[in-house]
C-alpha cells in the first residue's frame, strides 16, 4: 500500500545544530508540503514543492530549507536549530494541487 | 494570502447531541475546503471536503456547508459519539497551497 513516512519520529537536538527531517512518499504525488504544528497556531506551512527541482516558501520559512531531487522525497533542513523551532513537524503530499492532502505521522522535534 | 479563522477553539457536547464548527476565509478565489480530524498524538486525516461549486455535502453523520457569498463554511456532526472527540481543522485552498484554521478541540461527554 502507498504511504507517507517521516523519520525520525522524535528528535532532540541542541541550539545551533543543523537538523534534517526526512519525508518519503510512495503515492507518486507531485505535490509535497511541510507544516509545523504548535498549540494555538494550528498547522502552518513551511515549504512546499510541486515537483522535482521545484521548491517554494510558505508562511513560516525563515530558518528552514528544502530540496526536491526526486518525486518521493522532500527533506526539511533546519540550518541552525533554535528553541523557537521546537514543534511537531508534519509532511504531506497530494495528487492535485487543490486536492486531498495526505499527512505523514509527524516528527516531534525538541531544541534545547 | 488567505486568512482562515475557526470557531470555537473548544467545544464540549453530550453524547448524541450535534456539534457545529465554523470557519471563515478571506480570499474569494479559494475553491476547495477540506476538514481534517486529528486524534491525540496522531496525524490529521481528511474526513470530508467541499468544492466551491457545491453548497452542501453529507457523509453519514458528517456534513459540510459552504456559503461563498459570506465566505464561511461549517462542519456539522450529528449524533455525536465519544470517538468523535478530537481536534478538527478546517482549511481553504485556491490551488496553490492550503491555509488551515487554528483547530477546534471537540470533547464528547458520554
Amino acid at each position: 500500500d502507498a504511504e507517507i513516512t517521516q523519520s525520525p519520529r522524535h528528535k532532540i537536538t541542541e541550539t545551533g545544530r543543523q537538523v534534517t527531517l526526512a519525508c518519503h512518499q510512495t503515492w507518486n504525488h507531485n505535490n509535497m508540503f511541510w507544516y509545523r504544528q504548535d498549540l494555538g497556531h494550528g498547522l502552518r506551512l513551511i515549504h512546499y514543492s510541486y515537483g522535482v527541482q521545484d521548491t517554494n516558501k510558505g508562511e513560516v520559512s525563515d530558518g528552514y530549507s528544502v530540496s526536491r531531487s526526486n518525486t518521493e522525497d522532500l527533506p526539511l533542513t533546519l540550518e541552525s536549530a533554535a528553541s523557537s523551532q521546537t514543534s511537531v513537524y508534519f509532511c504531506a503530499s497530494s495528487e492535485y494541487v487543490a486536492g486531498t492532502a495526505i499527512f505523514g505521522p509527524g516528527t516531534r522535534l525538541t531544541v534545547t | 494570502g488567505e486568512n482562515v479563522e475557526q470557531h470555537p477553539s473548544t467545544l464540549s457536547v453530550q453524547e448524541g447531541d450535534s456539534a457545529v464548527i465554523k470557519c471563515t476565509y478571506s480570499d474569494s478565489a479559494s475553491n476547495y475546503f477540506p476538514w481534517y480530524k486529528q486524534e491525540l498524538g496522531k496525524r490529521p486525516q481528511l474526513i470530508i471536503d467541499i468544492r466551491s461549486n457545491v453548497g452542501e455535502k453529507k457523509d453519514q453523520r458528517i456534513a459540510v456547508t459552504l456559503n461563498k457569498t459570506a465566505k464561511h463554511f461549517s462542519l456539522h456532526i450529528t449524533e455525536t459519539q465519544p470517538e468523535d472527540s478530537a481536534v478538527y481543522f478546517c482549511a481553504a485552498s485556491k490551488g496553490n497551497q492550503f491555509y488551515f484554521g487554528t483547530g477546534t478541540s471537540l470533547t464528547v461527554i458520554p
